[in-house]
């Protein structure tokens, strides 16, 4: 089954930890994202990358961290400096960042709650 | 900045209703279109995409428009059933200096009562 997933499902942190949402997909997909979204709320972009070894700061990346090491795999470190990070987290990929027509998957979502 | 509307933020209807949900956007150099649909506590499910040269696109009982230079797209969604209550999202893809990301809406969350 191709597609995107994302563990863990929940993650719970405590107040000055530092905690790492896994996003790995197999559709051979160039680009991939990072968003955040709170109730009630449209998703807001953290970071993207359009290929291996290289990314793009988004709209709110104050307090995350990203990788890109293989096409596959692009976790996202939530680190102590943000300061309200409890939301729902959706990573989404595109064949390619440069393509205008092609559409986003998503996978199923972290939830992190801070405690 | 593209700034992206729906409009309403949230609907009930009767089930077999037709329905129209909207968005809007501020900044009408979009390469695409895109409506989601998303189930509590789940990722989003591309429904569909519209190319900035296309007018509309359709699948199934969902016919989507696209109206690029008044700034507004609309969803409608023939028939409602039970099964559709979801919260629908559009998005609007948009170049920066990097490459191509996307624009949400807040959505509009939709029950349909059996």
């Amino acid at each position: 089954d191709g597609g995107i997933t994302q563990s863990p499902k929940y993650l719970f942190r405590k107040e000055g930890q530092n905690v790492t949402l896994s996003c790995e997909q197999n559709l051979n997909h160039d680009a991939m994202y990072w968003y955040r979204q709170d109730p009630g709320q449209g998703l807001r972009l953290i970071y993207y990358s359009q290929i291996v070894n290289d990314f793009q700061k988004g709209d709110i990346a104050e307090g995350y961290s990203v990788s890109r090491e293989k096409k596959e795999s692009f976790p996202l470190t939530v680190t102590s400096a943000q300061k309200n990070p409890t939301a729902f987290y959706l990573c989404a990929s595109r064949i390619s960042s440069s393509a205008a027509y092609n559409e986003q998957f998503f996978g199923p979502g972290t939830r992190l709650t801070v405690l | 900045k593209q700034e992206v509307t729906q409009i309403p933020a949230a609907l009930s209807v009767p089930e077999g209703e037709n329905l129209v949900l909207n968005c809007s956007f501020t900044d009408s150099a979009i390469y695409n279109l895109q409506w989601f649909r998303q189930d509590p506590g789940k990722g989003l499910t591309s429904l569909l995409l519209i190319q900035s040269s296309q007018r509309e696109q359709t699948s199934g009982r969902l016919n989507a428009s696209l109206d690029k230079s008044s700034g507004r797209s609309t969803l409608y969604i023939a028939a409602s059933q039970p099964g559709d209550s979801a919260t629908y999202l559009c998005a609007v893809s948009h170049y920066d200096n990097y490459g191509q990301n996307f624009v949400f809406g807040p959505g509009t969350r939709l029950s349909v009562l059996p």
